[in-house]
């Protein structure tokens, strides 16, 4: 079964500092995608950052970085330098690059920075 | 930037009502796609449309139906409202996809209040 787990429901993290929000997942699919985003509290969702199963390079997008590691069925979230506004729910998903349109999500993670 | 528009950001039904909820995409999606969104529970998905009048049941369909009559419009009606079915809906957008799966563009959402 597919599956895609965040294991910390809650974070704080000091304003400048770096954050990493961890999510595992569990697929039998040799090619997937992985993707985050994050839902601020007006509620709507954005999406934040993309990894491809067979993209070598970790990807990066200005202050996101994703920690890909393969053969540990994990694709942290890394936030740079946070700020204030990073205060958000954040959800890992995944989808298998073929046999079905469905998106798993994990329960996402609630994110404070602190000034 | 894709534009994902959902007519309602807030919405009060009785139960026992007939309640349709409108989301309009702009960039000529294939993929579109209903979800609703419990505290603990993360995103579930509903239904979802591959095309115009092509629909899927996703892990919760119980109490939904849709519509797809045009590429650019789906909308998500519960037949019979239920306190049960009070929720974030969040209505989603994708491109059909090659060889890597494409993000999900989200509406704004609703939040259904069904008394």
């Amino acid at each position: 079964a597919q599956k895609i787990t965040q294991t910390q429901p809650g974070m704080f993290v000091q304003e400048k500092e770096a954050v990493t929000l961890d999510c595992t997942y569990d697929t039998s699919d040799p090619s997937y995608g992985l993707f985050w985003y994050k839902q601020p509290s007006s509620g709507e969702m954005i999406f934040l950052i993309y990894q491809g199963s067979y993209d070598q390079q970790n990807a990066t997008e200005g202050r996101y970085s994703l920690n890909f590691q393969k053969a540990r069925k994990s694709a942290n979230l890394v936030i740079s330098a946070s700020q204030l506004g990073d205060s958000a729910m954040y959800f890992c998903a995944m989808r298998p690059t073929s046999g079905t349109y469905k998106y798993i999500f994990g329960t996402g993670t609630r994110l404070k920075v602190l000034a | 930037d894709v534009k994902v528009t959902q007519s309602s950001r807030y919405l009060v039904k009785r139960t026992g009502e007939k309640v349709f909820l409108e989301c309009v995409q702009d960039m000529d999606h294939e993929n579109m796609f209903w979800y609703r969104q419990d505290p603990g529970l993360g995103l579930r998905l509903i239904y979802f449309s591959y095309d115009v009048k092509m629909k899927e049941k996703g892990d919760i369909p119980e109490g939904y139906s849709v519509s797809r009559e045009k590429k650019e419009r789906f909308s998500l009606i519960l037949e019979s409202a239920s306190t049960n079915q009070t929720s974030m809906y969040l209505c989603a957008s994708s491109l059909l996809g090659g060889a890597s799966p494409s993000p999900l563009h989200f509406g704004n959402g609703t939040r259904l209040t069904v008394t």
